[in-house]
């Protein structure tokens, strides 16, 4: 049984470059978030789908970031115009039901 | 807005030690809380969870109970390992709002042999 893997684990960028993460939940969980954790924070939500659904998105969520769930399984979460304020780690989660949340290793972004 | 406050760290403990790591929120209705625990270099796992008021999640030797009357959910290890080091985050999520979590800032433990 493997667990929710994203892809890259570590992406430096310069300013301004677009970059796009992807996360592949375990199969068959129809709930997927994604999360930002910066340096001495906890996550904090970014965005929710159910299935291929989007059905929440944080204020976190500027208009230079998407998130897709194409089919409802793998996501993918793009940053355009980077800025070095969007240095964080990228968490990817994935649920079967109502409580249990299971956590990928994470994308690290660093904008230099 | 719902929100999760724990104690400040790090924490330093010697092997066999007691722990308890503090946490409270601030939330409407009625929240599930969790622990979630991150080793070094892994993400993120659940460590222990409680439903409603009064329940005791358990798991590893931790355990945390749910009491609604003090909004607090502390975290509590009879004999700490050096295993146990870790960041320690406290959590909560609402089934009203898609059942997203709300953590904390997280608490480093260190446990020294």
């Amino acid at each position: 049984d493997t667990g929710v893997s994203q892809n890259p684990r570590h992406k430096i960028t310069k300013r301004g470059q677009n970059v796009t993460f992807r996360c592949d939940p375990i199969s068959e969980h129809n709930r997927l978030y994604w999360y930002r954790q910066t340096l001495g924070q906890g996550p904090e939500f970014l965005t929710y789908f159910q299935n291929e659904a989007q059905l929440e998105k944080s204020r976190l969520l500027s208009d230079r970031f998407s998130a897709e769930r194409p089919k409802g399984s793998f996501s993918t979460l793009e940053i355009q115009r980077t800025e070095q304020g969007d240095s964080a780690m990228y968490l990817c989660a994935s649920s079967p039901e109502a409580y249990e949340q299971y956590f990928g290793p994470g994308t690290r972004l660093t904008v230099t | 807005g719902d929100s999760v406050t724990q104690m400040e760290g790090p924490v330093t403990l010697s092997e066999e030690a007691f722990l308890t790591i503090n946490c409270t929120y601030t939330a409407t209705g009625y929240p599930s809380l969790f622990w979630y625990v991150q080793y070094p270099g892994e993400g993120l796992q659940l460590l222990l969870k409680a439903t409603k008021a009064d329940d005791k999640g358990s798991n590893k030797g931790f355990e945390a109970t749910y009491r609604k009357e003090t909004t607090s959910f502390h975290l509590e290890k009879g004999s700490v390992q050096v295993s146990d080091s870790a960041v320690y985050f406290c959590a909560l999520s609402k089934g009203g709002s898609n059942y997203k979590l709300t953590f904390g800032k997280g608490t480093l433990l260190t446990v020294n042999p």
